[in-house]
């Protein structure tokens, strides 16, 4: 099955500053890369995702690129603000029939130091 | 977006009883809904994928008369924690696949923590 890995589990950014979280996946077959954003007790909401057939998606200061070659996509936060402090969960959709389900990696406590 | 509406979104119970939770699509059906468990400052666990009308599947490890799970229409699927006892509690989550915007994109609801004393 797919393993996600996500590094770093713990970052600390200065307001203002960017941060960059990474993720591994395994399965090549796989070809959908959302990301979610889960503040304490809350449910996990989608900021941005990413499909295979495309090497990166903006939408204002989020960023998410993949390289399929290498099995690896990140995030990318610039101009951090104190409610960008949450902890952020990658994910792997794969397609393979009968199969279609999300496999998380272990997530990353962001904390924007005002 | 779509909306899931998952209760309760808190339980707390005593030692052997039953607790079930429910899972709905408000605005779209789901032939397919999923259920996580989350534990404190981990990542979410994939437990079983509810299929409407059929059985669920359970990821390995994940015992199915421990964790019944009902995907009785397309708009709903309830997961009953039978037996539950202090180990059982955590956090769990549902989500359903929804293809409004044309894509397929996962919703979670607000999940529900569970207590057993």
């Amino acid at each position: 099955g797919e393993n996600v890995e996500q590094h770093p589990s713990t970052l600390s950014v200065q307001e203002g500053d960017s941060a960059v979280i990474k993720c591994t996946y395994s399965d090549s077959a796989s070809n959908y890369f959302p990301w979610y954003k889960q503040e304490l007790g809350k449910r996990p909401q989608l900021i941005i995702d990413i499909r295979s057939n495309v090497g990166e998606k903006k939408d204002q200061r989020i960023a998410v690129t993949l390289n399929k070659t290498a099995k690896h996509f990140s995030l990318h936060i610039t101009e951090t603000q104190p409610e960008d402090s949450a902890v952020y969960f990658c994910a792997a959709y794969g397609s393979n029939f009968g199969n279609e389900k999300l496999t998380f990696g272990t997530g990353t406590r962001l904390t924007i130091i005002p | 977006g779509a909306v899931v509406s998952q209760h309760p979104s808190r339980v707390i119970c005593k030692s052997g009883t039953s607790v079930k939770i429910e899972c709905r699509s408000l605005d779209f059906q789901a032939t397919t809904m999923f259920w996580y468990r989350q534990f404190p400052k981990q990542s979410l666990m994939l437990m079983a994928t509810s299929n409407e009308g059929s059985k669920a599947t359970y990821e390995q490890g994940v015992e199915k008369d421990k964790f019944l799970i009902n995907h009785a229409s397309l708009t709903l699927s309830t997961l009953t924690v039978t037996s539950a006892h202090p180990e059982d509690s955590s956090f769990y989550i549902c989500s359903a696949p929804s293809y409004l915007a044309g894509e397929n994109i996962q919703y979670f609801g607000a999940g529900t923590r569970l207590s057993v004393l």
